[in-house]
């Protein structure tokens, strides 16, 4: 069974940096794209970055201007996303998302960010 | 860059009647790169439909979808209770990135 959890939200200062984490189990994780894709309150879901199955590619939505950076560790099964510069634009439901095709295919629970004062 | 349109913004039926959900994008976008999402309130999306008609493990048959060109659509044939969520259009572009509508939430009458 594919399981996909993210860690490390929570509320954060404007200005401020987070890095959430992502740990996978069920499938070969290294031979996978992957992503995070995040949803604002009540907004529908918007992606956030992409990195290839080996790391050696990586895209970024337009709207970050270089503020997030996305990482992996295909030993230990995990992805990353470090978050500076946060504003309250960045509020959202941050989710990790594995490529399935053109879609994506699995999605785990999310982690909450919160940036306020 | 695509835009994708969902269309109604809220679409209200009742149990057992056929819901018809559209999704219109900007510009001509390639059929095997549009997908279809659910979402329940405190959920993630689940994929529904890949392809722009096929459905994906596990989705029950009367989800289907189709469409070509700028224009899709995911019926659902007759609406059971589970069915009531937020429906999501998305398409694959190049640079790798997903492109989401802005959604279709389908509520009972």
């Amino acid at each position: 069974e594919v399981q996909v959890v993210e860690s490390g939200g929570g509320l954060v200062k404007p200005g401020g940096s987070l890095r959430l984490s992502c740990i996978v189990s069920g499938f070969t994780f290294s031979s996978y794209s992957m992503n995070w894709v995040r949803q604002a309150p009540g907004k529908g879901p918007e992606w956030v970055a992409s990195i290839s199955a080996s790391g050696g590619y990586i895209y970024y939505a337009d709207s970050l201007r270089g503020r997030f950076t996305i990482s992996r560790d295909n030993a230990k099964n995990s992805l990353f996303l470090q978050m500076n510069s946060l504003t309250a634009e960045d509020t959202a439901v941050y989710y990790c998302a594995r490529e399935a095709g053109a879609t994506l295919g699995y999605w785990g629970q999310g982690t909450l960010v919160t940036v306020s004062s | 860059e695509i835009v994708l349109t969902q269309s109604p913004g809220t679409l209200s039926l009742s149990l057992g009647e056929r819901a018809t959900l559209s999704c219109r994008a900007s510009q001509s976008v390639i059929s095997s790169y549009l997908a279809w999402y659910q979402q329940k309130p405190g959920q993630a999306p689940r994929l529904l439909i890949y392809g722009a008609s096929s459905r994906a493990t596990g989705v029950p048959d009367r989800f289907s979808g189709s469409g070509s060109g700028t224009d899709f659509t995911l019926t659902i044939s007759r609406l059971e209770p589970e069915d009531f969520a937020v429906y999501y259009c998305q398409q694959f572009d190049s640079p790798p990135r997903y492109i989401f509508g802005q959604g279709t939430q389908l509520e009972i009458k």
